[in-house]
Order: C-alpha cells, then structure tokens, then sequence
C-alpha cells in the first residue's frame, strides 16, 4: 500500500463548477496534511494545511481532514482556468521520524 | 518568490561529467532538504539538513552527494551519474523539522537535470 495515495486524473471540471480532489494516507498516526499546487514546469506551493478533524476553508479552497477514515480531500468551488493545475496532497507520517510524504499528484483541469 | 533560490534552473550533463547544484534560502531557516521529482512518480525525499547536519539519507546512490556549509545554502554534488537520474531537483527549506502546525515546507524552483 502507498503510502499516500491519490487519484493521478486526469480531473476535468467545468468553470464555475465545484472541484473535488481526494488523497488517503496509511499512517492512522498522522497528525498533519497539506495541499500543495503545481503549475506545469513550477516548484509546488502550499494552499492549504490541516490539523484537525473536519473542515477549513480558505477563500475558495476547503480542506477536510477525516482521521478515522485516513482521507483528505481539497474542494475547490467557482473553478477557474487558473486553478489548472497538479495537486499535491503531503502527509507527515509518524514511523518514528517524521517527515513530509508526497501523493503522485491529481491534475486538475478547469474546461472554460 | 518564496525566498528559496536554486541554480542552475536547466542542466545537461553527460554521465561522466561532476556537476553541483546550488541552493541559498533567505528564510533565516534550519532545516533544508532536496527532493527529486520524476515523471509520475510522487515527490521523492532524498536528503534533510537540520543546522547543518544531515539527519536523514533516503538510500540515495553515492554518485549524489549533498553538502550543507551553513544553515542558509545547500549543495548537491552530481558526478557519474545515469540517464535514469533526469528529473526536476527540488531544494526546500522549513524552520525546523517538527511536524507542527505552522511549520511549513516552502519550495525552490527547481533544477532541471538532463543526464545525456
């Protein structure tokens, strides 16, 4: 099993619609996720990090953390040609020596 | 601009060449890290720098050879190295290595390495 798993897409998304981007992760012990995007030929930068259980939201972007469950996911609401894009879900994962595990990425594109 | 600087941007190299890659952070940061990103593969973890020691190597082939003078730059020291071996060659840099809230990961760049 991967240790942080995410669906490579490609995603298509109408503009205007709600995108949807999910990642699972195998350490029950995490305690810490992130999102990162990443533009074609561009280093990843953060958008959203999450510590807790449940929802939050930031501008257009909402991160939910469900620990029982082991999954994070990213929505994305009112889509914009600028959110096409790869993202990254990161995990910290706790097998004695934390450090920061990356998904393969899910491309997302917003179709105008 | 994320204050995480890396040089070159492009780099082709033949396999009996010694290249380095260079990388300078302007965070006041501890903790530096490289991390190789290869088509569809997830980023991969190759070296951690916390105050200028390495604490980790992620089983990284010898012909990559990392040096940390100081908490602010970086290097990845490049010789005999594989075609396999082409990838973006990301420098990152955080305050320090605990996974709390607030201590983020902010990326370079990259470098864009073609082994010919």
């Amino acid at each position: 099993q991967k240790e942080v798993e995410q669906n490579s897409g490609p995603l298509s998304v109408p503009e205007g619609a709600i995108a949807s981007l999910n990642c699972t992760y195998s350490d029950r012990g995490s305690q810490s996720f992130f999102w990162y995007r990443q533009y074609s030929g561009k280093s990843p930068e953060l958008i959203m990090s999450i510590y807790s259980n449940g929802d939050k939201e930031d501008g257009r972007f909402t991160a939910q953390l469900n620990k029982a469950s082991q999954y994070v996911s990213l929505l994305i609401r009112d889509s914009q040609p600028s959110d096409s894009a790869t993202y990254l879900c990161a995990v910290i994962l706790n097998f004695g020596n934390e450090k920061l595990t990356f998904g393969t990425g899910t491309r997302l594109t917003i179709i105008p | 601009e994320t204050g995480v600087t890396q040089t070159p941007r492009h780099l082709v190299m033949g396999m009996t060449n010694k290249k380095s890659l260079k990388c300078e952070q302007h965070l006041g940061h501890n903790a530096m890290y490289w991390y190789k990103q290869s088509a569809k593969k997830p980023l991969e973890l190759m070296f951690v720098y916390n105050f200028k020691e390495q604490t980790e190597n992620n089983s990284v082939p010898s012909r990559f050879s990392p040096e940390c003078p100081n908490s602010s730059h970086l290097f990845l020291h490049l010789h005999t190295l594989q075609p396999e071996d082409s990838a973006l060659y990301l420098c990152a840099s955080s305050q320090d290595l605990s996974g709390s809230s607030g201590n983020t990961i902010y990326f370079g760049e990259g470098s864009w390495l073609t082994v010919v």
